[in-house]
């Protein structure tokens, strides 16, 4: 079974622009989270989807937003992008809510 | 609000010692624990989980042990290798929610 994708791996952009993030989770899981990582910070929980719809919201500014399609896939929009937005974004599936993530290699930003 | 404490948040340890990482937990309701391994530029991967109606799960050199009254749950990693030198994460779940401590770098020195 293949595992979690996220695209693209790597992604340079400039203060003020937006970014979409995508990520493909494995077949036949329903729950995907997306993460913030930073060097010091942990995995800083930023939203989960289920069945197409936002479950659990962690603390990020509303410049960060997701949706999830139908097929599970999900997709991770951050907007009038900062400094700070920069990072390894990690995106996770799993069958049920609060059952076992299985991550993708993440998505690192630098935002100049 | 951080429900998941995890300590140390760095780790040295000589190639063949004992590695142990503690977490300690705040809410009862939490019913699945979980560890996670990630090496540079790669996502966590799933090392080893507990479940608290045991104390104590072995998977090779990889032991969760498990205090229920204490709320606390920790990794050994026996006969450490250079190969393990990763960051740990601990994390504890219940339904529509998983919570992950800090993380700890574990460098084990040949």
């Amino acid at each position: 079974k293949a595992g979690v994708t996220q695209t693209p791996r790597y992604l340079i952009k400039t203060r003020g622009q937006q970014v979409t993030l995508s990520c493909s989770p494995i077949s036949g899981h329903r729950s995907v989270s997306w993460y913030q990582q930073t060097p010091g910070q942990g995995l800083q929980f930023l939203f989960e989807y289920f069945s197409e719809t936002q479950r659990n919201k962690g603390n990020f500014p509303g410049r960060f937003s997701g949706r999830q399609f139908s097929n599970s896939r999900s997709e991770m929009n951050v907007s009038t992008l900062e400094l700070g937005d920069s990072a390894l974004y990690l995106c996770a599936s799993s069958l049920r809510q609060g059952w076992t993530q299985y991550f993708g290699p993440g998505t690192r930003l630098l935002v100049l | 609000q951080q429900q998941v404490k995890q300590s140390p948040q760095s780790l040295i340890v000589q190639k063949g010692g004992i590695s142990i990482i503690n977490c300690a937990y705040e809410n009862t309701a939490f019913d699945y624990f979980p560890w996670y391994q990630q090496f540079p530029g790669k996502g966590p991967a799933l090392l080893i989980a507990i479940r608290p109606d045991v104390s104590e799960k072995k998977e090779g050199r990889f032991t969760i042990s498990f205090n229920k009254s204490a709320k606390q749950f920790s990794l050994h990693i026996m006969d450490s290798q250079p190969g393990d030198s990763a960051t740990y994460f601990c994390a504890a779940s219940k339904t529509n929610d998983m919570r992950f401590g800090a993380g700890t770098r574990l460098t084990v020195k040949p």
